[in-house]
């Protein structure tokens, strides 16, 4: 049974260029969310994708953007980089039951901005 | 709003050594808790949970945690660290109820380094 998986590993992009992330959910899970790391913090909510749709959304501005697919893989987008989104981007997937299920979270994506 | 507060960014200890790493929780509601730890350069992995039923919880790898509601505390302990446990270790707390997302609020941190 495969985990969650994220691509690409490793991402370097220059300001002001765009990056889309992917995230695949683990088996039979049907909600994916994003998770934003800065070197040295925990993990911040970015947002939550369910059904296709943004459910809810953390603290962070209209340059980040997601998307679900009818396979529930998601896309994170990130327009216009900054030099503080460096960051590493986790993808965490859930079922969702009625009620919170654990997320189970994917390796990782490092993105550097030069 | 919920918060999560991990007393100590870096705590050392010996191999074979008794593990405490802190964590206390703000919640207006009956939270969810959960520890996860990260290795370098991975994701993270979820060690134990917290979700209202018994008080202690045990994980993964010989770790245990406490919800003690009037300590608003989730503290993490292992008897006997062993050199494999160096790693990030991160507090997290979601809240219960109908419409809740499971969104997961992180505390910042505890680097656990193990000597031997």
């Amino acid at each position: 049974d495969a985990g969650v998986t994220q691509s690409p590993t490793h991402l370097i992009k220059t300001r002001g260029q765009q990056v889309t992330l992917r995230c695949s959910p683990k088996s039979g899970h049907d909600t994916v969310s994003w998770y934003q790391q800065a070197l040295g913090q925990g993990p911040q909510f970015i947002f939550q994708y369910y059904e296709e749709e943004e459910r809810q959304r953390g603290n962070f501005p209209d340059r980040f953007s997601g998307h679900q697919f009818p396979n529930y893989s998601s896309e994170l987008n990130v327009n216009a980089l900054l030099l503080g989104d460096s960051a590493l981007y986790l993808c965490a997937s859930s079922y969702n039951v009625g009620g919170p299920d654990t997320q189970y979270f994917g390796p990782g994506t490092r993105l550097t901005v030069l | 709003a919920q918060s999560v507060t991990q007393l100590g960014s870096h705590v050392s200890v010996s191999e074979g050594a008794l593990v405490l790493l802190r964590c206390n929780y703000s919640s207006s509601v009956p939270p969810y808790l959960f520890w996860y730890v990260q290795y370098p350069n991975q994701g993270l992995q979820l060690l134990l949970k917290y979700t209202s039923a018994a008080t202690l919880v045990k994980g993964i790898n010989g770790f245990e945690a406490e919800f003690k509601k009037s300590e608003t505390s989730f503290h993490l302990t292992k008897p006997s660290a062993h050199m494999s446990d160096a790693a990030e270790y991160f507090c997290a707390v979601s809240v219960s109820g109908s419409g809740n997302t499971g969104k997961l609020i992180f505390g910042q941190g505890t680097t656990l380094q193990v000597k031997p």
